[in-house]
């Protein structure tokens, strides 16, 4: 059974870049056609994408965080990773790391979120 | 704004039944994008459980049912139980903005 859980440091200053990795257990991240993803819930909010990577190549970034972000994969780890540069407090948020079966398939599992705050 | 809305909340006495509805626009659930729903306890991630408008993942109970109509989605949770009070979020594809969107969240207070 697939695991994921999220690792990185919980304070970021502003303007610096948030890094964060996911770790897969239980299974190869380099097998099946899986979209491993990064969401983030801001706190007392909803839900937001922030973008997957396909594991055969090729990234989708959320409009709105596309110039700011990188994600990308390290099969030989079982990893993959998020970074998002010149960050400010509007990036506080629980990061969440997950996985789908495709573009419009769903979530699971997740990994069980950590929280990072930037502030100086 | 969340591209797909949902009420922020909806109540219900225990044994009722509720729904919580999902709409969203002809670029993702009228074009025909799976809905997805899940499930959050405070402080906990997300728990799939409605997948595909209306399949349920192995040990959900049988109480939960997902529903589509044109451009909306619905969850329906009959015979409700303190348990169910938490925060659900519908989920799809939308081809504009060629990634995930997700509802505002919709809590469910069990009275």
């Amino acid at each position: 059974q697939v695991q994921l859980q999220e690792s990185g440091p919980g304070l970021v200053k502003p303007s610096q870049t948030l890094s964060l990795t996911c770790i897969v257990s239980g299974g190869s991240i380099s097998s099946g056609g899986y979209f491993w993803s990064w969401i983030r819930q801001h706190p007392g909010k909803g839900l937001e994408w922030i973008g997957y990577i396909y594991n055969r190549g090729g990234t989708y970034y959320s409009p709105s965080l596309k110039s700011r972000l990188t994600i990308s994969i390290d099969m030989s780890k079982n990893q993959f990773s998020l970074k998002l540069s010149s960050v400010t407090a509007a990036d506080t948020a629980v990061y969440y790391c997950a996985r789908a079966g495709g573009y419009q398939l769903p979530y699971d599992p997740w990994g069980r979120g950590t929280l990072v705050t930037v502030s100086s | 704004q969340s591209v797909l809305t949902q009420p922020p909340s909806v109540s219900g006495a225990p044994g009722q039944r509720i729904t919580i509805s999902c709409t969203g626009s002809s670029s993702n659930i009228g074009a025909g994008y799976d809905v997805h729903w899940y499930q959050q306890i405070p402080g906990t991630a997300p728990k799939l459980l409605i997948y595909g408008y209306s399949k349920r993942p192995s040990g959900v109970p049988d109480r939960f049912s997902g529903s589509k109509s044109g451009t909306s989605a619905s969850l329906a949770i009959s015979g409700l139980q303190a348990e169910d009070e938490a925060d659900y979020y519908c989920h799809s594809y939308d081809k504009s903005l060629s990634g995930s969107v997700f509802g505002g969240g919709t809590k469910l207070i069990v009275l």
